[in-house]
């Protein structure tokens, strides 16, 4: 059963504008969280992470919003880039534990 | 500092063939975790291994096996191949021993395993 949800295949953003990418969860003992981005024929890029003990954290243009009552986070991307395109994946561990549950990921399209 | 280095970058067998995929961890990391990835699937955790020891196992049958050495290399087996084996099999390295901030999990370029 699918735990981390991306019910978002896919988004396209303009340029200079706020992309925000979904992530919804069932399991509450997700405890630690993670975005990672991700170009074809690559693995993953870790982008940001959010402990269960925060409901936010910042780095560069990059914020992660946690709601955990909702069970639910998001990635906010501002300004967007052209360089943001790429598919991001939503994960999830529990006990912080390193077997992460990923989402099936959004394919983010920036348009100049 | 270098990243994490999966060989070989692409493999092709037949099925009934085993494989082996190495992984190497960036320099000073201790944990070792694989993961399939395939398009119906999506991303799948295989196993984790902290300091030679099998910490985690994902939902897998005992066809995938692991193993890592002393200076935290890993490898991954997968015997009899079938069809549906056939993914990008993605390592990520870790200082260990669970996550934290500036204590992620960062991944390798992958391996491309395709069975006929």
């Amino acid at each position: 059963d699918q735990q981390v949800k991306q019910n978002s295949p896919s988004l396209s953003v303009q340029e200079g504008r706020i992309s925000i990418l979904n992530c919804d969860y069932t399991n509450s003992m997700f405890d630690y969280f993670l975005w990672y981005k991700k170009y074809p024929a690559e693995g993953p890029t870790f982008l940001i992470s959010i402990s269960s003990i925060k409901d936010k954290n910042e780095d560069g243009r990059f914020t992660v919003f946690l709601n955990k009552s909702a069970k639910h986070l998001s990635l906010h991307i501002v300004p967007s880039q052209p360089g943001d395109s790429a598919v991001y994946f939503c994960a999830a561990s529990v006990n912080s534990g390193y077997a992460l549950n990923f989402g099936k990921g959004t394919s983010l399209l920036v348009t100049p | 500092k270098a990243g994490v280095t999966q060989t070989p970058r692409y493999l092709i067998k037949t099925r009934g063939q085993q494989v082996t995929l190495s992984c190497s961890p960036i320099s000073g990391h201790r944990s070792v975790s694989w993961y399939q990835q395939t398009p119906g699937q999506g991303l799948q955790f295989l196993f984790e291994y902290f300091s030679e020891t099998q910490r985690n196992k994902g939902n897998f049958p005992g066809r995938f096996s692991g193993r890592q050495f002393s200076n935290s290399r890993s490898e991954m087996n997968v015997s009899t191949l079938e069809l549906g084996d056939s993914a990008l099999y993605l390592c990520a390295s870790s200082l260990g021993p669970g996550l934290a901030e500036l204590n992620e999990q960062f991944f390798g370029p992958g391996t491309r395993l395709t069975v006929l």
